[in-house]
């Protein structure tokens, strides 16, 4: 078990651009979170996963914002058209089933958009 | 509306003195409260939480925290602070109302000088 994982840790384009962004959690965590900072800022909800099932997006996760958990396994956030705003920190974890656990972070993927 | 709030942006503290963090929650049910230590460039990672019992906990590094629910409080103490203690740390509290996501504070930055 090496925790979970995140790439690219870093990610500079153009605005625009579409980037799209790879979790692999903690293999047998069912739960699936991903989270965006900003400078000076805690970390965001983005949007949940549950096995295959995305089961909540928060508001801040435009359509220009798409997430998937195929197979309930690794999870990708992609971002089309990126804008100077998307500029973060994005974070993604993973905690198993339990009623109330601890979520288990990666690295993150600094993204900056030009 | 649910909030953690965290009072402190930024905080200098001298190696060898004592720290605490504050941190105060506005959330209807019971919570359930963590501690997260965020070092440049790495991802979270939980130094303590509280979910029910024992209003103190113990956690990693040697740090503490303490829940009053009069005070609708969780803050976190270290007796005596290391150099490598330098970082940002983050309150947060799950929210059993929506799917388990963390709710964080916008963090306290800890600065630690000779």
């Amino acid at each position: 078990d090496t925790g979970v994982s995140q790439d690219p840790r870093h990610k500079i384009t153009k605005r625009g651009q579409n980037v799209t962004f790879r979790c692999d959690p903690i293999s047998e965590h069912n739960r699936l979170y991903w989270y965006r900072q900003t400078l000076g800022q805690g970390p965001e909800f983005l949007t949940y996963f549950q096995n295959e099932a995305q089961l909540e997006k928060s508001r801040l996760l435009s359509d220009r914002f798409s997430a998937e958990r195929p197979k309930g396994s690794f999870s990708t956030l992609e971002i089309q058209r990126t804008e100077q705003g998307d500029s973060a920190m994005y974070l993604c974890a993973s905690s198993p089933a339990g009623m109330v656990d601890e979520q288990f972070f990666g690295p993150g993927t600094r993204l900056t958009v030009l | 509306a649910q909030s953690v709030t965290q009072p402190d942006i930024h905080i200098t503290v001298s190696e060898g003195a004592s720290l605490e963090l504050r941190c105060n929650y506005s959330y209807g049910a019971t919570p359930y409260l963590f501690w997260y230590v965020q070092s440049p460039g790495q991802g979270l990672q939980l130094l303590l939480k509280y979910f029910s019992g024992d209003t103190l906990v113990q956690g990693i590094k040697g740090f503490e925290a303490e829940f009053k629910r009069s005070q609708s409080s969780f803050n976190l103490r270290k007796p005596s602070v290391h150099w490598s203690d330098a970082a940002e740390y983050f309150c947060a509290v799950w929210r059993a109302d929506s799917w388990g996501k963390l709710q964080f504070g916008a963090g306290t930055q800890v600065v630690v000088t000779p």
